[in-house]
């Protein structure tokens, strides 16, 4: 079975500055990998993707995630943050799906501060 | 369109209670997700169904969990009794069918249930 750690509960970062937020997964092979955020009162919105290829993806709102094969990771990336971007972010994980495998497993979060 | 649509927003009961909570998927979508956030375990997915019948339920902790679809545009997940341990927020997502091709449809999240039983 896959699962997701993403080991920094709470992140403060200042308006402006560079992010990462790490995420690592366990899986026999290469699984899917995603990025949601959440923010306040709201649903899960998807911020980005990796199923192959390419191991630098870029997603919505200026977003970026490298995959890392040789460390398991999928690190969410953003060169300067905006306030707006505080809010929990969640990795996920799926397995290459076979068809009527659809479960997405998930990180237990990381909430995103920005101080200006 | 107007996203998955989840009611009521907000739910406080006493426990013992029976409390159902709902959701209508994006129309045209045909798998059906809920899940259930808690500060404890995280995100965890409970069932999800295609074409209105349940896939997995593998997730629903006990009997006193049910879930339904009686039609492709509503389903309910049912708790009958509730328990103070069953206060989360509950999340409903739907997702388009897989075509030839399609490595993963997006699931699309509602903006979710609070539930608190006293």
């Amino acid at each position: 079975a896959q699962s997701v750690t993403q080991p920094d509960i709470h992140i403060t970062v200042s308006e402006g500055a560079s992010l990462e937020l790490r995420c690592n997964y366990s899986y026999g092979a290469t699984p899917y990998l995603f990025w949601y955020v959440q923010s306040p009162g709201q649903g899960l919105q998807l911020l980005l993707k990796y199923f192959s290829g390419d191991t630098l993806v870029q997603g919505i709102k200026g977003f970026e995630a490298e995959f890392k094969r040789s460390q398991s990771s999928f690190n969410l990336r953003k060169p300067s943050v905006h306030w707006s971007d505080a809010a929990e972010y969640f990795c996920a994980v799926a397995a290459p799906p076979n068809f009527g495998n659809e479960k997405l497993t998930f990180g237990t979060g990381t909430r995103l501060t920005i101080i200006p | 369109d107007a996203g998955v649509i989840q009611s009521p927003r907000h739910e406080v009961t006493e426990m013992g209670q029976e409390v159902t909570l709902r959701c209508k998927p994006i129309s045209g979508h045909d798998y059906l997700f809920w899940y259930r956030q808690t500060m404890m375990r995280g995100l965890e997915l409970l069932i999800y169904f295609n074409n209105n019948v349940p896939i997995d339920d593998s997730g629903m902790p006990e009997d006193r969990f049910s879930a339904k679809m009686p039609n492709a545009s509503f389903s309910t997940l049912k708790i009958q009794p509730s328990e103070p341990r069953d206060s989360a927020v509950y999340f409903c997502a739907s997702s388009l069918p897989r075509t030839s091709g399609s490595l993963w449809n997006e699931q699309f999240f509602g903006p979710g249930t609070r539930l608190t039983v006293l």
